[in-house]
């Protein structure tokens, strides 16, 4: 069935450093992918999102790149700062039945920006 | 914007004992979603929710039962509560024809002595 494995964490790093969180699926054809980020102590967000191959999700800084070649959707931020610490979480939409469909998640990666 | 709201947001249970999550979501979504959330394994689909009245097993349903009595609330009831189950556990919706988006809840911290 479908899946997503993403890198294991914890990554720490310091301010201002560059971040990247490598993900990559399994699946039949080329799926929605998705970032979702969880602050402590709250539910999951979604971050950002690619519909189709090439395509690139961005938002508050993050980015990422639908590749289809290497079946990836690495997530990346130029500059972090304390306030991105959280769990971010890369997930693939698979049909369920005709217009339903289900999240399928990878595991997590929790990141710690220190000051 | 309430969104989607769950109770309680921690729970203790003896393992045996039985337990109602509730959920309840105020976007006029037709899907719904339980997932539980353990260390290094991710979010795992319990159960879903097409529509009001139906409902399907997802990837970890055994020990739980799901009722959607109406378009807002979905429900997951834990009949006898074992070890295994303590997690947290995070309700979801989805609206009909979205580009696959779930919004979630806060969570709910369940522990199972």
């Amino acid at each position: 069935g479908d899946s997503v494995t993403q890198m294991e964490g914890p990554v720490t790093l310091s301010e201002e450093a560059f971040l990247t969180i490598n993900c990559t699926y399994t699946a039949t054809g080329y799926p929605s992918l998705f970032w979702y980020v969880q602050y402590p102590g709250e539910g999951l967000q979604l971050l950002l999102k690619a519909t189709k191959a090439d395509d690139k999700g961005s938002n508050k800084g993050f980015e990422a790149t639908y590749r289809k070649e290497t079946t990836s959707f690495h997530l990346e931020k130029g500059s972090v700062q304390v306030s991105d610490s959280a769990v971010y979480f890369c997930a693939l939409r698979s049909q369920i039945r005709s217009n339903d469909y289900k999240l399928s998640f990878g595991a997590g990666t929790t990141v710690t920006v220190r000051a | 914007n309430a969104g989607v709201t769950q109770t309680p947001k921690f729970q203790v249970l003896k393992t045996g004992q039985s337990m109602t999550l509730q959920c309840a979501q105020d976007m006029n979504h037709n899907s719904m979603y339980w997932y539980r959330q353990d260390p290094g394994m991710g979010l795992r689909l319990i159960y879903y929710s097409a529509s009001e009245g139906t409902t399907d097993k997802g990837e970890v349903p055994n020990g739980y039962n799901v009722s959607r009595l109406n378009k807002r609330e979905f429900s997951l009831r834990l009949e006898s509560a074992a070890p295994s189950q303590t997690s947290v556990y995070f309700c979801a919706s989805r609206p009909q024809g979205a580009g696959g988006e779930l919004f979630f809840g806060e969570g709910s911290r369940l522990t199972v002595l």
